[in-house]
């Protein structure tokens, strides 16, 4: 069935430093994923989406990157912030489907 | 503030108690989502409404749980005769409909209700 997940639960980072978060999805039909960082008590928060016409697209610091013939996406955050802290999840969404199916997710932290 | 609000942010309930969640979504948007959350996990997909009418249910949504959305504006989750395993968080999205490409898009998510079933 539809499933998407995440490698590494928890990331550890250097303030500064880049960080790459990844995902791995399951369903081969899905051609739309979205990016959402959720900061402690909060709800999901959108940062930057793909289509799988795409394979790489970059917003402000932030890039995603799109492999499906391994069926692969990935966030890269350039040069992370102490605000960066959230956890990170992926989402993806087949045509005509009317919801997004998100993963386990990613503990981003920082250290100063 | 004109985000998706949900309410309460907390909810405390002794076991086999019924409780209700409001959400209101963003105002333009026709699409109304309910996702649950539990600790560690990626949201959980319960329901969704297109205006009025609830267009989809998940398996997860049991007959204990009911949503409504009557007018197409605010909607609301209600939990009857709750359970320990109910225990989550309630997260509501709204968005604007489908895309060109038939896609629900992207969803606008409120801060959530914590429910903790004792």
């Amino acid at each position: 069935g539809e499933s998407v997940g995440l490698h590494l639960p928890t990331l550890s980072v250097q303030e500064g430093d880049n960080s790459i978060i990844n995902c791995a999805y399951s369903n081969s039909a899905s051609d739309y994923f979205i990016w959402y960082k959720q900061e402690s008590g909060k709800g999901p928060q959108f940062i930057i989406d793909i289509r799988s016409n795409m394979d790489k697209r970059q917003g402000q610091r932030v890039t995603v990157l799109l492999n499906k013939t391994v069926k692969h996406l990935s966030l890269q955050i350039a040069a992370t912030q102490p605000g960066d802290s959230a956890v990170y999840f992926c989402a993806e969404n087949m045509e005509g489907a009317q919801k997004l199916v998100f993963g386990q997710g990613t503990r981003l932290t920082i250290n100063p | 503030d004109t985000g998706v609000s949900q309410d309460p942010r907390h909810k405390i309930t002794k076991r086999g108690q019924n409780v209700t969640f409001r959400c209101d979504p963003i105002s333009e948007h026709n699409r109304l989502y309910w996702y649950r959350q539990t600790l560690g996990q990626g949201p959980e997909f319960l329901t969704y409404f297109q205006n009025e009418a609830q267009l989809e249910k998940s398996r997860l949504l049991s007959d204990r749980f009911s949503a409504e959305r009557p007018k197409g504006s605010f909607s609301t989750l209600e939990i009857q005769r709750t359970e320990q395993g109910d225990s989550a968080m309630y997260l509501c999205a709204s968005s604007f409909g489908m895309t060109a490409g038939g896609r629900t898009g992207e969803l606008f998510f409120g801060e959530g209700s914590r429910l903790t079933v004792l």
